[in-house]
């Protein structure tokens, strides 16, 4: 049973500062991972990918992979209020069926 | 430069009734995968279709769903006599068949 993993949450941090979101997965072929933003009743909408070992950053987004720990985080500089959401890790495997195995999600609080 | 089209977007359908689901992928891409995500719960892939053909079906449940994609026309996910536990909802995304995958709006399947 291939199995992303994080901590539902609510991880609430102030504005203007870091807030740090994780994710395990168990599946040691998993070449790909994906972190969404999902806003309440609303649909996933991608951040960030990243697939190879090390830190990946874009704007206020930061991703690292650790695949030897099989581990992946989300960096968010400057938390703004708007940033409060579910953010949902995604692996994706390495076979042909192209599905992302989603964890349950962290949410984000970002308090003014 | 539409995104991935779903309808409806909300769907009442009393126990029993059949619901059909509909997903117009992305210009350009021809690989749509739906994901369920149930109340509280993360989003869990059920299919993955091409043009005319189920490649990944093994997260639909045995009975009362199928899937399909034909040539012309959008994708249908397609539920007979529904039960309340069907309630959710229903996510279609869309990819050239690669690494991303883009979501649609989600249709709200409420089973009364």
């Amino acid at each position: 049973q291939k199995e992303v993993e994080q901590n539902s949450g609510p991880l609430s941090v102030p504005e203007g500062a870091i807030a740090s979101l994780n994710c395990t997965y168990s599946d040691r072929g998993s070449q790909s991972f994906f972190w969404y933003r999902q806003y309440s009743g609303k649909s996933p909408e991608l951040i960030m990918s990243i697939y190879s070992n090390g830190d990946k950053e874009d704007g206020r987004f930061t991703a690292q992979l650790n695949k030897a720990s099989q581990y992946v985080s989300l960096l968010i500089r400057d938390s703004q209020p708007s940033d409060s959401a579910t953010y949902l890790c995604a692996a994706r495997g390495d076979n042909a069926g192209n599905m992302l195995t989603f964890g349950g999600g962290t949410r984000l609080m970002v308090k003014p | 430069n539409a995104g991935v089209m779903q309808n409806p977007r909300h769907l009442v359908r009393r126990r029993g009734q059949e619901a059909r689901l509909r997903c117009s992928p992305m210009k350009g891409h021809s690989h749509v995968y739906w994901y369920r995500q149930l109340p509280e719960e993360g989003l869990k892939f059920m299919v993955y279709l091409q043009k005319e053909n189920i490649i990944d079906e093994s997260g639909m449940p045995k009975e009362r769903f199928s899937a399909e994609f034909p040539k012309e026309g959008p994708s249908i996910l397609r539920i007979q006599q529904v039960v309340r536990g069907d309630s959710a909802a229903y996510f279609c995304a869309s990819g050239y068949g690669g690494e991303t995958q883009y979501f649609g709006p989600g249709t709200r399947l409420l089973v009364l």
